[in-house]
């Protein structure tokens, strides 16, 4: 159990459709990262919070949100589903921001949009 | 095993055997690098990281060897074992990119019996 927690751990849902997934960071974590894992594009940074605040954006659709609460909990919205948004899903979190804090990965929410 | 189904390069090597896993990285701005493995229905798991300043840096049966001149980093893994059959990736950051990270592409590793 690397601390990180993510669910749903599977997901199956329809075209068009909106779902939510979540993530609690490991104890004492601030940071909260999003990366998507697709069949063609591999993992891919999405977002990341701080202490609350949006710190940075990577490829993240205009379909997708995010936000993270003051328990420090992250939530990823993705809305309008299309089936080449089936992937796994990943939060991780760190202390500080940043990769040379330490990330952390949680086991990943794999979506499947049919 | 479940990688993501991309067409990963793979790499299949006896136990007892060393492994080494090439990665070119992308951003010659990069002074940071991380390992990973990532095994069947898990997140991708921290193995060993250097930064841009040293060359080489070993863990426990794992060391990591940066040649920056042309971007490319590998990761070697003494006396294999099975446990050791995962994806491996490599990822880069930079100050300049808050320091998120940069994936590579994958390789699967197997350990034959």
């Amino acid at each position: 159990d690397s601390g990180v927690t993510q669910t749903p751990k599977h997901l199956i849902t329809a075209t068009g459709q909106r779902v939510t997934l979540r993530c609690s960071p490991r104890s004492g974590d601030l940071s909260v990262y999003w990366y998507q894992q697709s069949l063609d594009q591999g993992l891919q940074f999405l977002i990341q919070y701080y202490n609350g605040e949006e710190r940075a954006k990577g490829n993240i659709l205009e379909r997708f949100s995010a936000q993270q609460f003051p328990d420090l909990h992250s939530e990823l919205n993705l809305s309008s589903l299309e089936l080449g948004d089936s992937a796994l899903y990943f939060c991780a979190s760190s202390v500080g921001q940043g990769a040379s804090y330490g990330y952390t990965f949680g086991s990943g929410t794999r979506l499947t949009v049919v | 095993g479940e990688s993501v189904g991309l067409h990963l390069p793979t790499l299949s090597v006896q136990e007892g055997d060393n492994s080494i896993i090439n990665c070119a990285y992308s951003n010659s701005a990069s002074d940071y690098f991380i390992w990973y493995k990532q095994e069947s229905g898990k997140g991708p798991q921290f193995i060993i990281d250097i930064r841009s300043n040293m060359d080489k840096r070993q863990g426990q049966r794992v060391t990591v060897l940066l040649n920056k001149t042309v971007k490319h980093l590998s990761l070697q893994i003494a006396a294999t074992q099975p446990g050791d059959s995962a994806v491996y990736f490599c990822a880069e950051s930079y100050y300049g990119s808050a320091r998120q990270l940069t994936f590579g592409s994958g390789t699967q590793l197997t350990v034959l019996p």
